[in-house]
């Protein structure tokens, strides 16, 4: 069945520093989700990349979907202290297993 | 408007027993789901319904029934719970289906279950 990989499964950072987790698929997808968990909550939908070599920002996020639409990550620039948590990315149901990004002030 | 509402929150059961974890959205999605989540683990399906009256399995479905008599509940029965179900249980649900651009999921605040 269908894989979704993502690396690294933990990072942590100092803040001010960037961050950048990677999700690869096993198969094609035809979009892929990214959403953010913070700790003791639940998932929350961040963003949806549909076209080969997608790039969209949100303020200091950037997500990336591969030319192939088999990969796709997520950079922070300059992490702050909310943005600790656990990212995921989804492919046709399937998630991958989260990077926890813990944040040190 | 209420989004995804499951009850309850947080839960003890002694092995054997047999409870059932609400799920209820407001939004008219036709699509719901029930995720289980275990430490270094992510989210793993368990089942899902695409309408009322349709279900089926995910990638991990045993020991967990479903039913979708409307649209707007989805039920997930532990029949007789085991100490490996202990996990945290997420609801989702969307417009649409994965393969759509309507899939964006809504998620439940998460039903926190040990199984002694």
């Amino acid at each position: 069945g269908q894989q979704v990989m993502q690396i690294p499964q933990y990072q942590h950072v100092q803040e001010g520093e960037d961050f950048t987790t990677y999700c690869n698929s096993s198969t094609t997808l035809s979009n892929i989700q990214w959403y953010k968990q913070r700790p003791g909550g639940h998932p929350v939908f961040l963003i949806q990349l549909v076209k080969s070599g997608e790039v969209k920002k949100q303020k200091r996020l950037t997500f990336q979907f591969g030319e192939a639409k088999k990969n796709s990550s997520l950079h922070i620039t300059a992490t702050q202290t909310t943005d600790v948590g656990t990212y995921f990315c989804n492919g046709k149901s399937t998630f991958g297993d989260g990077t926890t990004l813990t944040v040190k002030p | 408007n209420a989004g995804v509402t499951q009850t309850p929150k947080f839960q003890v059961l002694k092995t054997g027993q047999s409870m059932t974890l609400q799920c209820a959205q407001d939004m008219n999605h036709e699509y719901m789901s029930w995720y289980r989540q275990d430490p270094g683990m992510g989210l793993r399906l368990i089942h899902y319904s695409v309408g009322a009256g349709i279900t089926d399995q995910g990638e991990v479905p045993n020991g967990y029934n479903v039913s979708r008599s409307t649209t707007e509940d989805f039920p997930l029965r532990l029949l007789s719970a085991a100490p490996s179900q202990t996990s945290v249980y997420f609801c989702a649900s969307s417009q649409g289906l994965a393969s759509s651009g309507a899939n964006v999921l809504t998620f439940g605040a998460g039903s926190r279950l040990t199984v002694l």
